[in-house]
């Protein structure tokens, strides 16, 4: 069975820049995927930051963006701001059929 | 503005059923592929299930296929998941779903579903 993977927690200072991977335990992440990634913060829904790989959703601030980097899917999140602490799940189309979660991955903002 | 209300949470036996509902507006209910997630308490999402925009082809996760099903009235804008032979396992947020395709998802606000004795 396809895992999907992602780095359990990372932590960015204020201003700063970190980039975040989503990737399969088998295989490489391609744009066919269409990777997409989502924000929750503790207690609420989550919501869309990017989709298809590099596309924001409406309302995203630019500082959230979407790549394909190496063999994974990556989330850049560039002037780290205290309210982006939160977690945040990838999640990739396999199988032309199903939409696999990762584990997420909890950011901190120190 | 898209709204979408689940409802339907509660507390149920193990081996017991519940059917949740989600009521869409503020977009073409008829035209929209719907999902539902779940997420149980303390953990990471999980895609559950995807029914076409005609309620014509469903696909489900493997941990529910057979125990699941999903339907839709779109005359009353509503989307449904029946839940049958529940397990422990199954205690999690459930959360209703549009998507507007590649991964794009108008999220609800989730429903808990509780399965325990």
């Amino acid at each position: 069975q396809t895992v999907v993977t992602q780095e359990p927690s990372f932590s960015v200072s204020p201003g700063g820049t970190v980039t975040l991977t989503c990737g399969l335990s088998s295989g490489s992440v391609s744009t066919s995927y269409y990777p997409s990634w989502y924000k929750q913060t503790p207690g609420q829904a989550p919501r869309t930051l990017i989709y298809n790989t590099n596309t924001r959703s409406s309302g995203v601030p630019d500082r959230f963006s979407g790549s394909i980097l190496g063999n994974k899917a990556a989330l850049t999140i560039t002037g780290a701001q205290a309210d982006d602490e939160s977690n945040y799940y990838c999640v990739l189309y396999l199988d032309s059929a199903f939409w696999v979660f990762g584990g997420g991955t909890t950011l901190t903002v120190l | 503005e898209v709204q979408l209300v689940e409802s339907g949470g509660g507390l149920v036996q193990p081996g017991g059923s519940r059917r949740l509902s989600c009521a869409a507006s503020g977009f073409t209910f008829s035209g929209s592929w719907m999902h539902w997630v779940r997420q149980a308490p303390g953990k990471g999402l999980v895609w559950v299930s995807r029914i076409n925009n005609d309620g014509s082809n469903t696909i489900y996760a493997d941990s529910v296929k057979g125990r699941f099903i999903s339907s839709r009235d779109n005359a009353k804008n509503t989307l449904s998941l029946q839940m049958n032979s529940l397990r422990v396992e199954d205690t999690a947020v459930y959360y209703c779903i549009r998507g507007r395709g590649f991964g794009e998802f108008d999220w609800g606000q989730g429903t808990l579903v509780t399965v325990s004795s």
